[in-house]
């Protein structure tokens, strides 16, 4: 599976929107981008995927460049309850049991949403 | 939070003695995961199950064992626990979401080996 590259850290003040970036130029043709977020104490949660259109849900928008080589993660108006650590995993498509189980999570983004 | 439910949610045991956590879905999902997460390494893949008696060893499985009896309960043993098992432990399941297998993570039970 690709490797991703995130910033360490960022912030955002809240009501604004936060970006977070990935970089994954390694993705290939059938290895989707994966966003997961844990809150501190909590198990990591799902918050989109995408293999080459930009996407959107009630959470987040996924935004993928044309080259697929990296990806940001829109939250539109960030609230404190949104402080977390994100991450972005590229994934081949998980169907089939060679892949089952292989979320690879790194380092991710420590997103802090200051008032 | 796609019904999963893990218990104990906290434990303290010794080491030696043998421990089990329990993980519990409640929307028959066929795919069920163990992962364990330590500072500095995020989270890793102990075990999995793919139906009932059907599991795999992820990429820590050593010490740990697996047993899955009834589609709703995924149990982790640690037959003579240690301090390096020590860790925060998740159990995930895997539901088909616009054609992708995509994980879902239970709350999470930390253990603590003395």
């Amino acid at each position: 599976d690709a490797k991703t590259t995130q910033p360490t850290s960022m912030d955002c003040a809240e009501g604004r929107a936060a970006n977070l970036p990935c970089n994954h130029s390694t993705i290939s043709g059938n290895e989707y981008v994966y966003w997961y977020r844990q809150i501190h104490s909590q198990g990591p949660q799902y918050i989109i995927h995408g293999l080459k259109n930009n996407e959107t849900n009630e959470m987040a928008s996924l935004i993928i460049t044309e080259d697929r080589k990296s990806s940001t993660l829109i939250l539109p108006h960030a609230t404190l309850r949104d402080t977390a650590v994100y991450y972005c995993i590229v994934i081949k498509d998980p169907r089939g049991s060679s892949n089952t189980g292989k979320l690879i999570f790194g380092q991710g983004t420590t997103l802090q949403v200051k008032p | 939070d796609a019904g999963i439910t893990q218990s104990p949610r906290h434990k303290v045991t010794e080491t030696g003695t043998p421990v089990t956590l329990r993980c519990h879905q409640t929307e028959n999902h066929r795919y069920m995961y163990w992962y364990r997460q330590d500072p500095g390494h995020g989270l890793r893949l102990i075990h999995y199950s793919y139906g009932v008696k059907d599991t795999d060893k992820g990429e820590v499985s050593d010490g740990y064992s697996v047993s899955r009896s009834k589609t709703e309960d995924f149990l982790l043993t640690l037959e003579s626990a240690t301090s390096s098992q020590t860790s925060v432990y998740f159990c995930a399941i895997s539901d088909n979401l616009r054609g992708q297998e995509t994980q879902y993570f239970g709350p999470g039970t930390r253990l603590l080996v003395l």
